[in-house]
């Protein structure tokens, strides 16, 4: 198994541009995330989601969309980048967000964003 | 509401050290508590977690951790530092029924000959 997969690994933008980041797991896990990690502030929640066709926002949705059309798949989408947004994004999955909670979350490599 | 708190965001022990990595948590019904290792330019990895089994919890690398309900803590101990431990730690916490993790702001350890 690849595990959690991101790419790209490193993204410059101009403020203003668009991108996807892609993100996709081969566990047939029914939870997957979007985490930002900024220095000093720890990882935080963006986005959600507890399986196919379903999502939530996490603590700081505000500039970022996702969709889940597939299992495996969990894109992260900025419409419009700004340079608060230069950060490095995790997407992470686990069996099941529906109960518990305790399940271990598997963490991709990241995507290194700088926004210009 | 759920959070983490991480005292010391640098640690410095010297090899074959005690390795102490503090953490409080704050919830309001019983959390499952994790902490997990990031090494430079690479995502996080599961150390261990508490998960109402054992309140000593033991977890890869020779790290373990005590749940202390009294105190609200669930700190990172391991007896003797490796220079292979140098890395940064997390704290962080799911309650309730959602895998939302909160984390805490991370512990930078360094480990000196």
């Amino acid at each position: 198994n690849a595990g959690v997969t991101q790419t790209p690994k490193f993204q410059v933008l101009k403020t203003g541009q668009s991108m996807t980041l892609q993100c996709a797991q081969d566990m047939n896990h029914e939870y997957m995330s979007w985490y930002r990690q900024d220095p000093g502030m720890g990882l935080r929640l963006i986005h959600y989601s507890v399986g196919a066709g379903i999502t939530d926002q996490g603590e700081v949705p505000n500039g970022y969309n996702v969709s889940r059309s597939t299992t495996e798949d969990f894109p992260l989408r900025l419409l419009s980048a700004a340079p608060s947004q230069t950060s490095v994004y995790f997407c992470a999955s686990s069996t099941s967000g529906r109960v518990g909670g305790q399940e271990t979350q598997y963490f991709g490599p990241g995507t290194r964003l700088l926004v210009l | 509401a759920q959070s983490v708190t991480q005292l010391g965001s640098h640690v410095s022990v010297s090899e074959g050290a005690l390795v102490l990595l503090r953490c409080n948590y704050s919830s309001s019904v019983p959390p499952y508590l994790f902490w997990y290792v990031q090494y430079p330019n690479q995502g996080l990895q599961l150390l261990l977690k508490y998960t109402s089994a054992a309140t000593l919890v033991k977890g890869i690398n020779g790290f373990e951790a005590e749940f202390k309900k009294s105190e609200t803590s669930f700190h990172l101990t391991k007896p003797s530092a490796h220079m292979s431990d140098a890395a940064e730690y997390f704290c962080a916490v799911t309650s309730g029924t959602a895998s939302k993790l909160t984390f805490g702001t991370g512990t930078r350890l360094q480990v000196t000959l």
